[in-house]
């Protein structure tokens, strides 16, 4: 059981756009920043959004983030086929004193 | 060009121990904390211990406290894991990655490729 909650699956056509939820507590996103990354199938995990809604330096502004309370979102635009992949929302947690993750999302492009 | 390559993965019987090495290139390695994620097979992200900078702060998850050990040498940019008391549910491809920041409060902006261990008899 993951600290922060993210459904295990979400598909969209291509074109269109989709959200990805991350719910968590004030201990975690409710406090500290959020960041979410994308993990391609047989690859290692990259960096998508961090502090929120920071994109990083070489990733498609398509990928975009927000954050309210203690639930954050990823949104994905003009879904393209490459998009298809796990995603994982992570933030500090202060009790645990570590960070923490979601159980990851697998997108599918239909 | 920035780059970690993590490395010392391998076959160990539980119980057993095993020392995991992160060879970090491109940055200014005592500038940011790094931490280990791993990942079990089939399944999502796990972290599993960070250090500070300067080495002078660690922290653990509660699935490892006592049975691992990270550190680094800032000397030669490397980060270490020592893992002892190995059990099954150990098994995992292990990742290094790099923190934004001196204290892990940032996030994982550069991975490893990662290296596997595998606990079994």
């Amino acid at each position: 059981q993951s600290v922060l909650t993210q459904p295990p699956s979400v598909s969209e056509a291509p074109r269109q756009r989709v959200t990805i939820s991350c719910s968590g507590s004030s201990s975690n996103i409710g406090t500290n920043a959020v960041n979410w990354y994308q993990q391609l199938p047989g690859k290692a995990p990259k960096l998508l959004i961090y502090y929120d809604d920071l994109v990083p330096s070489g990733v498609s502004d398509r990928f975009s983030g927000s954050k309210s309370g203690t639930s954050a979102s990823l949104a994905i635009s003009g879904l393209q086929s490459e998009d298809e992949a796990d995603y994982y929302c992570a933030g500090w947690d202060d009790s645990l004193n570590g960070w923490v993750f979601g159980g990851g999302t697998k997108l599918t492009v239909l | 060009e920035v780059q970690l390559l993590d490395s010392g993965g391998g076959l160990v019987q539980p119980g057993g121990s095993l020392r995991l090495s992160c060879a970090a290139s491109g940055f200014t390695f005592t500038s940011y904390a790094m931490s280990w994620v791993r990942q079990r097979p089939g399944k999502g992200l796990e972290w599993v211990s960070a250090i500070s900078g300067s080495g002078g702060s660690t922290y653990y998850a509660d699935s490892v406290k006592g049975r691992f050990t990270i550190s680094r040498d800032n000397s030669k940019n490397t980060l270490l894991l020592q893992m002892n008391s190995l059990r099954v549910e150990d098994t995992a491809i292990y990742y290094c990655t790099k923190d934004s920041d001196t204290a892990p409060a940032g996030a994982f902006d550069i991975w490893g490729h990662g290296t596997m261990v595998t606990v079994s008899s």
